[in-house]
Parts: C-alpha cells; structure tokens; sequence
C-alpha cells in the first residue's frame, strides 16, 4: 500500500481564497483524522471521522473550516475564506479497526496564506 | 480528559550518548501509549508502541516501558547518532465513546552533534 495520500504538498494562497486539501486513507482503515501543526500550537486533532462519519469535530477553529469524507477512500479539509492565519502544516491520518492500533501519517499540505 | 506531558525541547547532544525523553500521561483505565518521530519536512511516523502495563516497546534501538504505576512512557536510546536528530511525540490511544482517538504530547526536539 502507499500510505495515506495528501494533496497538494504545498498551497500558496491568498487571503480570502477556498483551498481545499484532500487525503487519500489507506485502504481498509476505518478511522480518518485531520490533524493541524504550528510552531505556537503543536499538534492540534480538528475533526476525525470512523466508517466516514464525523465523530468530533470540536477541535474545527472555525465555521471557515469543514471537513467531508464522502467515501471510504477520499476526504476533503476546505478553508473558505482562507486567513494568514491558517498558515499551517495540515496532517491527514488513518488507522485501522481495534482499539489499540496506531495512526499512519501522510505527509502532509504545507500552507501558506498571505 | 486524556492528556500527554513531555519535556520540552530541544533536547542536544552529542554522538552516542545516551537519550532519555520523558512522558507521563493522564487517562482512565488502559490505553495503549505510542512514540512517533517527525523527521523535517515529513509526517509522523509510528516508532513504537506498547498496550498494555509492563509492556516494552522497542524499534531501532529505542525502548520504551508502559509503567501504569508512575503513568510514565519514557523513551530511551543508549547510543544517539546523527540520524536520530528529529521530533518525538509521545501520544496515547483510549477507545472512547465517540472513537478511537489519538492524543498527542508538544512534541520534544532532538539534535545530536558529532
């Protein structure tokens, strides 16, 4: 398997734009995590989905944000409208069933918004 | 709630000495504990895990002990090199009633010199 799929690598945007960042699970993996990171804040969860539904999305910042996983192959993080500060380093993750497996980390959409 | 304490970084030094990274957790009953590592420019990726009390966790010369009495998951190497300089995240998993979710440490940055 190639692991969890992140497009794009990098995404230079302009304030006030839509960027949509999409992920790929691994195949057979129920569970699918969007993860944040920055310098000021680390490693923060905003949403996770189990067999494609939304579980908890409370670590969503804003309205601006939302997060679908229409299928079991494919999810989408949309930022409309973007903001500098959203500037970020944006993780998708997938695990598979059982309570005690791990997380595989793709590797990630570097963000910038200017 | 869950959480993960470890120390804060970086952490620098020199070529074959040996490396402890400190983690203690707080959570119900028994999750399973996890040491990812963040190479720059890339994603986490899993290092080792252990998932249940007394368990060692072990992968390329890094071990780490499941002590639930001290709720400690500290991570050693007895000879660091070069290659090993990176960014360590320890990290718990506890089936709750909305999922499967990860928690994750600030993370503790290691260099190591010649």
């Amino acid at each position: 398997d190639a692991g969890v799929i992140q497009s794009p690598r990098h995404e230079v945007t302009e304030m006030g734009q839509e960027v949509t960042l999409r992920c790929k699970p691994i195949s057979g993996h129920d569970y699918l995590f969007w993860y944040r990171q920055t310098m000021m804040r680390g490693l923060e969860l905003l949403i996770y989905f189990n067999n494609n539904v939304p579980i908890d999305d409370s670590g969503m910042p804003e309205d601006r944000f939302s997060a679908k996983m229409p299928n079991a192959s494919f999810s989408t993080l949309k930022i409309q409208p973007s903001e500098p500060r959203d500037s970020a380093v944006y993780f998708c993750a997938s695990s598979p069933p059982g309570q005690r497996a791990e997380a595989f980390f793709g590797q990630g959409t570097r963000l910038t918004v200017v | 709630g869950n959480s993960v304490t470890q120390m804060e970084g970086p952490v620098t030094l020199s070529e074959e000495a040996f490396l402890t990274i400190n983690c203690t957790y707080t959570a119900t009953g028994y999750p399973s504990l996890f040491w990812y590592v963040q190479y720059p420019g890339e994603g986490l990726q899993l290092l080792l895990k252990a998932t249940k009390a007394d368990d060692k966790g072990s992968n390329k010369g890094f071990e780490a002990t499941y002590r639930k009495e001290t709720t400690s998951f500290h991570l050693e190497k007895g000879s660091v090199q070069v290659s090993d300089s990176a960014v360590y995240f320890c990290a718990l998993s506890r089936l709750t009633g909305g999922g499967n979710k990860l928690t994750f440490g600030t993370g503790t940055q290691l260099k190591v010199e010649l």
